[in-house]
């Protein structure tokens, strides 16, 4: 079965400090790997994905992912945070063969403080 | 260009009432997807649909859903007898094609609210 895990509700971090927003997989076979970000009232916005290749992924507004095999994770990185990133971001897994939709996590809510 | 477009933004409909969500996908998109965000449970996947092919309907809660697409095109979700736990945000998503690696592409949703 496939399932997608971000263990953390919600993150917390400092205008202008790194930040990680963590998740890890389980899929049948190899992975393609998605974040998404969403704003209030807003629908998801796609940020990056692994599909093959170079393991850390290079997205939108500075964000990068790398992806780990060996620990199934995908975990979500910005060097430096702004507060307008504060939003509640997914994870998101599509195995390469069989299931048609993609399986979230619960997402994750960064507050970054001024 | 145009991104995906929702309609309503927001019902508020009574228990037992049908309501119809609606979505245009982005021009050229052939694959769509609806699914539902419900508040602490994430995003579940409803059905989905690829040009001509048979919907996937794996995702459907119950058979008082339904959905269809018409040219390929707009997709309408129907709810029929809504029920309180059918509140929710339903997001509908597109996609170039059929391959796997394709990035869904996410409307603003609708706000379903039974009361």
């Amino acid at each position: 079965a496939q399932s997608v895990a971000q263990p953390e509700d919600q993150v917390n971090v400092a205008e202008g400090n790194p930040l990680t927003v963590k998740c890890t997989y389980s899929v049948s076979g190899n992975p393609y790997l998605f974040w998404y970000v969403q704003y209030p009232n807003r629908g998801l916005q796609f940020l990056l994905k692994y599909i093959t290749g170079d393991n850390l992924v290079k997205g939108s507004y500075g964000f990068e992912a790398e992806f780990n095999k060996s620990q199934t994770s995908f975990h979500l990185k910005k060097p430096s945070a702004l507060v307008s990133d504060s939003a509640l971001y997914f994870c998101a897994v599509r195995p390469q063969t069989g299931a048609n939709n993609l399986f979230f996590g619960t997402g994750t809510r960064l507050t970054v403080i001024p | 260009g145009a991104g995906v477009s929702q309609s309503p933004s927001n019902k508020v409909t009574e228990k037992g009432k049908d309501v119809e969500l609606r979505c245009d996908p982005i021009s050229g998109h052939t694959a769509l997807y609806w699914y539902r965000q419900s508040l602490g449970q994430g995003l579940e996947f409803l059905i989905y649909f690829q040009g001509n092919s048979a919907p996937d309907k794996s995702g459907l809660p119950s058979d008082r859903f339904s959905a269809e697409r018409t040219g390929g095109s707009v997709s309408t979700l129907t709810i029929q007898r809504t029920q309180q736990e059918d509140s929710a945000v339903y997001l509908c998503a597109s996609s170039w094609g059929l391959a796997f690696r394709e990035t869904q592409y996410f409307g603003p949703g609708t706000r379903l609210l039974v009361l």
